[in-house]
C-alpha cells in the first residue's frame, strides 16, 4: 500500500465549529488531493495541490480551504462545518510527472459527522 | 461538463460467470481511464488503466477492460466472478490537464453470489 495516512479516521463535530484533517504521504508525490465521498456522487474533487504552497480548487470547494507547508503534508480545513459537509472525506496522491505511474492512491479515508 | 456515466447502481452475478460493469464517460481529447474498487470501510484501491495501445488491458486479481473510443466506453470485465469480488468499482476518467485530477462515475455495487 501506498504510504498515505489520513487523521483522525473518524470524527464527529457540531455546527459552525472549524474542522481541520490531514493527509500525510512518505511517497515524496507532488500531486495531493482532497475528495469526497457521497452516495450517488462517486468522489468528488475539493481541492487538490501540486506542490508546496501550491494550490488550486477543484469541483466542490466551497466552505472548504487548504494548505500544504510541506511535500507530505495536505491539509483540509472546514473553516465552519455544516450538516452539508457530513462525508468521507479521502486524500490522494499521484506523480504522473515521474511518467512511471499516473494512478493517484488513497488514503483510507476520514468519516466526518456534523451534528 | 466533463462527466463518467456508470449506468447500472448495482449488478448482480452468479459465481463462476463473467461480469460486465459499464462505464461511459463524456471528456474532450484523450484522457486516461482507470477502475478502482472499494471494500467496505477501506479507502479505494487501483485495478487498472488505460493510457494507449490496445484496447483490451489487464488488471489485477483477474479484471480487464475494453476501450472503445468510437463509444467513448471502458467496461470492465471478468470471465468468471468470485464472491470475494463483491465491492463497490469506480470508473474514474482523468483529462489530463494540468491537475492530472480524476473525475469519478457514481459508483456500481458488485454482488457475486455463491
Amino acid at each position: 500500500d501506498a504510504g498515505i495516512t489520513q487523521s483522525p479516521r473518524h470524527k464527529v463535530t457540531e455546527t459552525g465549529t472549524p474542522v481541520t484533517l490531514r493527509c500525510h504521504q512518505t511517497e515524496n508525490h507532488r500531486y495531493m488531493y482532497w475528495y469526497r465521498q457521497d452516495p450517488g456522487h462517486g468522489l468528488r474533487l475539493i481541492h487538490y495541490s501540486y506542490g508546496v504552497k501550491d494550490t488550486d480548487k477543484g469541483e466542490v470547494s466551497d466552505g472548504y480551504s487548504v494548505s500544504r507547508s510541506k511535500t507530505e503534508d495536505f491539509l483540509l480545513t472546514l473553516e465552519s462545518a455544516t450538516s452539508s459537509q457530513t462525508s468521507v472525506y479521502f486524500c490522494a496522491i499521484s506523480d504522473p510527472m515521474r511518467g512511471v505511474s499516473t494512478e493517484a492512491f488513497f488514503g483510507q479515508g476520514t468519516r466526518l459527522t456534523v451534528v | 461538463a466533463q462527466s463518467v456515466a456508470q449506468p447500472e447502481d448495482q449488478v448482480n452475478v452468479a459465481e463462476g460467470n463473467p461480469l460486465t460493469v459499464k462505464c461511459t464517460y463524456s471528456v474532450s481529447g484523450n484522457p486516461y481511464l482507470f477502475w478502482y474498487v472499494q471494500y467496505p470501510n477501506r479507502g479505494l484501491q487501483f485495478l487498472l488503466k488505460y493510457i494507449t495501445g490496445d484496447n483490451l488491458v489487464k488488471g489485477s486479481y483477474g479484471f480487464e477492460a475494453e476501450f472503445n473510443k468510437s463509444q467513448t466506453s471502458f467496461h470492465l470485465k471478468k470471465p468468471s466472478a468470485l464472491v470475494s469480488d463483491s465491492a463497490l468499482y469506480f470508473c474514474a476518467v482523468s483529462p489530463m490537464d494540468s491537475s492530472y485530477k480524476l473525475i469519478f462515475g457514481s459508483g456500481t455495487r458488485l454482488l457475486v453470489r455463491p
